[in-house]
């Protein structure tokens, strides 16, 4: 299994471009995610799907898109990118949770996002 | 709303000292999961140790350990005899009944020779 995959890992964009980060998992993990990590913030939940077709925000969803037309993608939407979107953005994936268990998430390798 | 504390920024050790990371959490929720991850240099993410609600056991795990306190609302992370490969930035992280996931600041350790 490849686990997590990312692409691209780097990437500078100027203010107002559009670009799609891309995920792909193998594992057929039901719960995928979209996170953002800044200096001294932890990781923060941008978008979220619990299945394919299923999308919900999570804490700092303004700027970004997420579409889930199948189970194994799972690709994050700049529309038009800002400054303060500079950040590292991390995809993750587990099976869903059932009932009172959960289940840990996989993390892909990250994508250094700057954009001036 | 949920809420993980992580107070210590950064701790700087020297090898073979043990060394413990903090965890304070808030929820509201009554079964909740905790989580310790690593984030080494290299950046990505290192799943540690998942515990729930329900079990206060701590865990040991090598040179690893967890002790959980739902009556502090802690759920911190001892590394014993520190080694250099152990720096690396932990987090701690929680999980209530909604599908979203909260992390901590992050605690940076740095072990030196």
């Amino acid at each position: 299994n490849a686990g997590v995959t990312q692409t691209p890992k780097f990437q500078v964009l100027k203010t107002g471009q559009s670009m799609t980060l891309q995920c792909a998992q193998d594992m057929n993990h039901e719960y995928m995610s979209w996170y953002r990590q800044d200096p001294g913030m932890g990781l923060r939940l941008i978008h979220y799907s619990v299945g394919a077709g299923i999308t919900d925000q999570g804490e700092v969803p303004n700027g970004y898109n997420v579409s889930r037309s199948t189970t194994e993608d799972f690709p994050l939407r700049l529309l038009s990118a800002a400054p303060s979107q500079t950040s590292v953005y991390f995809c993750a994936s587990s099976y869903r949770s059932s009932g009172a268990y959960s289940y840990e998430q996989y993390f892909g390798p990250g994508t250094r996002l700057t954009v001036t | 709303a949920q809420k993980v504390t992580q107070a210590q920024t950064e701790i700087s050790v020297v090898e073979k000292e043990d060394v413990t990371l903090d965890c304070v959490y808030e929820t509201r929720d009554t079964t909740y999961y905790l989580f310790w991850y690593k984030q080494p240099p290299s950046g990505e993410l290192v799943f540690l140790i998942r515990r729930n609600s329900f079990d206060e056991q701590n865990e040991i795990s090598g040179r690893y350990s967890w002790n959980f306190q739902k009556s502090t609302s802690s759920f911190n992370f001892t590394i014993t005899a520190s080694q250099v490969v152990d720096s690396a930035v932990y987090f701690c992280a929680l999980k209530g009944t909604a599908s979203k996931l909260t992390f901590g600041t992050g605690t940076r350790l740095q072990v030196t020779l």
